[in-house]
C-alpha cells in the first residue's frame, strides 16, 4: 500500500514568489495534518483536518498561508508571498483517526527561499 | 520554556551499545507519549507508543514513561549503524489534540 505522497520534494524560489505544496495520504484516512520543520527542530502542526473541515489551523499564518482538502482526500498547502523565513521542509501526515498520535508522515517538500 | 525538551545531541556511540534517549515535558495534562525516529530527508516514522506511564517493549526498544517526574526515555540495546537517525519524542493530550514535539536527538552508531 502506498504511503503519504508529497510534491514537489525540492522548490527553490525567489522570496515574494507564490509556492504550492501537494499531499496525498494513505487511503481510507479521514484526518491530515501539514506540519512544518526547521532545521533542527521537531514539526509543528499548521493545520489538521477531518475529511474536508480544518479542525485545527491556529497556529496558520492566515495572512500568507492557505490550505484546502476540497473531496477530503488530497489536500494542497499555498504560500503567497514567500518569505525568506518559509524556508523549511513542509510534512504532511495522515491518520485512520481512530487512536492518538499513530500520524503516517510523507518524505516532505523541503522549501527553500532566495 | 518549551513544552518538550529534548538534548539535540549529537550522541555517538560504538555498535553493540545500548542508547539511552530522553525527553522532559512540562504540562501534566499530556497522557499520549510517542517516539519517532527520522531518517536525513525523510519523514518520522512512529516507533513506540505509550499510554500513561510505565514501559513498553517492542524488539531492542523500550520505552519508559514517568510521569511524576515528566520524564520520558528511550532505550535502544545492541544499537546497529542503521539505528542512525534523529530520534523525536512528541507528546498529546488526548486523541485528536495537536502532538507536540521535541527537537530530537541525533544518533550516530559507528561500526
Amino acid at each position: 500500500e502506498a504511503g503519504v505522497v508529497q510534491s514537489p520534494r525540492y522548490k527553490i524560489i525567489e522570496k515574494k514568489q507564490p509556492v504550492a505544496f501537494w499531499c496525498n495520504p494513505i487511503s481510507g484516512h479521514n484526518t491530515l495534518y501539514w506540519y512544518l520543520q526547521n532545521l533542527g527542530q521537531g514539526p509543528e502542526l499548521l493545520i489538521r483536518y477531518e475529511n474536508e473541515e480544518a479542525v485545527d489551523d491556529s497556529q496558520l499564518p492566515k495572512d500568507r498561508f492557505s490550505a484546502e482538502r476540497l473531496k477530503g482526500v488530497d489536500s494542497t498547502l499555498k504560500i503567497q508571498p514567500a518569505e525568506l523565513g518559509d524556508s523549511a521542509v513542509y510534512l504532511c501526515a495522515s491518520s485512520l483517526g481512530n487512536g492518538a498520535g499513530e500520524l503516517f508522515f510523507g518524505e516532505g517538500s523541503r522549501l527553500t527561499v532566495l | 520554556q518549551k513544552e518538550v525538551e529534548q538534548d539535540p545531541g549529537p550522541l555517538s556511540v560504538p555498535e553493540g551499545a545500548i542508547v539511552s534517549l530522553n525527553c522532559t515535558y512540562s504540562n501534566s495534562a499530556f497522557q499520549y507519549f510517542m517516539w519517532y525516529r527520522q531518517y536525513s530527508r525523510k519523514g518520522p516514522e512512529l516507533l513506540m507508543y505509550t499510554y500513561s506511564s510505565g514501559n513498553k517493549e517492542d524488539g531492542r526498544f523500550t520505552a519508559q514513561v514517568d510521569k511524576s517526574s515528566k520524564y520520558i526515555s528511550l532505550f535502544i540495546r545492541d544499537s546497529q549503524p542503521s539505528d542512525s537517525a534523529t530520534y523525536l519524542c512528541a507528546v498529546t493530550m488526548e486523541y485528536g489534540n495537536k502532538l507536540v514535539f521535541g527537537a530530537g536527538t541525533i544518533l550516530r552508531v559507528k561500526s
